[in-house]
């Protein structure tokens, strides 16, 4: 079974740019979560999907991240325009429900943003 | 107020031997899962071991196991026969099952590092 797979796995974008991440969760797992990790501080929530439906976007820091999950599948994390305390690491992460139980999140590798 | 405390921002521990990792929580919620999770250089996060608040019994994975102290709120990591391959980053994390939604809240990690 595949695992939660990011694009890219590096990414260096010049302040001002855009830049689209991507997030293919475990087939079948209808929860996403996107988490940001800036250099070193904790790893914080952004926000979670159910299907195609944003369940929780109260971690999003501001108007400039925008993420989307048409049809319930993978799902893109975008940032317009890209500030330098963008920069860090992205996490994207799945799971299902168990028997009603939500499950444990599976996480990818993560994209590692530098904005210079 | 923090969530999940990891005291140790670094630990050195001799190979074969066993090493407790700290992790403190607060919740008022009466249903939540504890995780813990290990991300190496290579950047990804695994999924190590869980813990239900409910549950009666530590919870064990091989050489991991998770010592639950639920009056404390503590839910140390136990890693036991230390190998060289065990350095790496380690994160407490918990779920709020009624009052969190699906989100997973992290410590501030603690890196282990395995000495020859």
């Amino acid at each position: 079974e595949a695992g939660v797979t990011q694009f890219p796995s590096h990414s260096v974008i010049e302040k001002g740019q855009t830049v689209t991440l991507r997030c293919d969760p475990i087939s079948g797992h209808d929860n996403l979560y996107w988490y940001r990790r800036v250099m070193g501080k904790e790893i914080k929530f952004l926000l979670h999907f159910v299907k195609e439906s944003k369940q929780d976007e109260s971690g999003m820091p501001n108007n400039r991240f925008l993420a989307e999950r048409t049809g319930g599948t993978y799902s893109t994390l975008k940032v317009q325009p890209a500030e330098l305390e963008d920069s860090g690491v992205y996490f994207c992460a799945s799971s299902h429900l168990k028997q009603g139980v939500n499950t444990e999140a599976f996480f990818g590798q993560g994209t590692r943003l530098t904005v210079v | 107020a923090q969530k999940i405390t990891q005291t140790q921002p670094g630990m050195f521990v001799q190979e074969k031997e066993a090493v407790t990792l700290d992790c403190t929580y607060d919740t008022s919620d009466p249903s939540y899962g504890l995780f813990w999770y290990k991300q190496p250089s290579s950047g990804e996060m695994i999924f190590l071991i869980y813990q239900g608040s409910y549950d009666q019994q530590n919870a064990t994975e091989g050489r991991y196991s998770l010592n639950f102290q639920k009056a404390r709120k503590s839910a140390n990591l136990v890693i036991s026969a230390s190998q060289l391959g065990d350095s790496a980053m380690y994160f407490c994390a918990m779920r709020e099952d009624n009052t969190g939604g699906f989100k997973t809240i992290f410590g501030a990690g603690t890196r282990l590092f395995v000495k020859a």
